[in-house]
């Protein structure tokens, strides 16, 4: 699976729309982009993937990138809950795959 | 519940003793998968299961580490003579297989002293 780049942590003010970069620039046409994120000391939680086109669900949207190089993690209007260590993975679409997670981005929601 | 679910969530241990964590997936699940999460990094692959099948345990890291899941339900894993690098939080991930996201447990924060 491809290795991907993320800041190690960025700050938002409360309110106002989260964007998550994350670099990818070996990913292969049959893995996809997944993002995880992880609030202090439970398990990581699924927040959206996709492989080319953008995506939208009711947490986030997901922006990929024509070249699919590169993503885009968007949370609309942050709130203090989503204070989080968010991962961003790539990832072959296969049974028993497992994900690599990586350090991620440490976001902290400020009020 | 409708998680996963995975106990105890804390253990502390005496180096050399041995430990079993136990994980509940989502019922009808049919992939299962531990990790390992060290202080300040991601979770890292232990092992997977499909059903009562043990398919990858490239990721454990050592002799010492087991996992089984007799009945393609319930895993345990189980840590012999454990050392203080062993300290970590172990999560485990259930997946209804195929193509769909993996849900993870809480984890178990162990503590070897």
């Amino acid at each position: 699976d491809a290795k991907t780049t993320q800041p190690p942590s960025m700050d938002c003010a409360e309110g106002r729309a989260a964007n998550l970069p994350c670099n990818h620039s070996t990913i292969s046409g049959n893995e996809y982009v997944y993002w995880y994120r992880q609030i202090h000391s439970q398990g990581p939680q699924y927040i959206i993937h996709g492989l080319k086109n953008n995506e939208t669900n009711e947490m986030a949207s997901l922006i990929i990138t024509e070249d699919r190089k590169s993503s885009t993690l968007i949370l609309p209007h942050a709130t203090l809950r989503d204070t989080a260590v968010y991962y961003c993975i790539v990832r072959v679409f296969r049974m028993g795959n497992q994900f690599y997670f990586g350090t991620g981005t440490s976001l902290t929601v400020i009020p | 519940g409708a998680g996963v679910s995975q106990s105890p969530r804390y253990k502390v241990a005496k180096r050399g003793q041995d430990v079993a964590l136990r994980c509940d997936p989502i019922s009808g699940h049919v992939s299962l998968f531990w990790y390992q999460q060290a202080l300040g990094q991601g979770p890292e692959f232990l092992t997977y299961f499909q059903n009562e099948a043990q398919l990858d345990k490239s990721g454990l890291p050592s002799d010492r580490f087991f996992a089984e899941r007799p009945e393609g339900s319930v895993s345990t894993l189980k840590i012999q003579r454990t050392q203080q690098e062993d300290s970590a939080v172990y999560l485990c991930a259930s997946s209804s297989g195929g193509y769909n996201e993996q849900f993870f447990g809480p984890g178990t924060r162990l503590t070897v002293l």
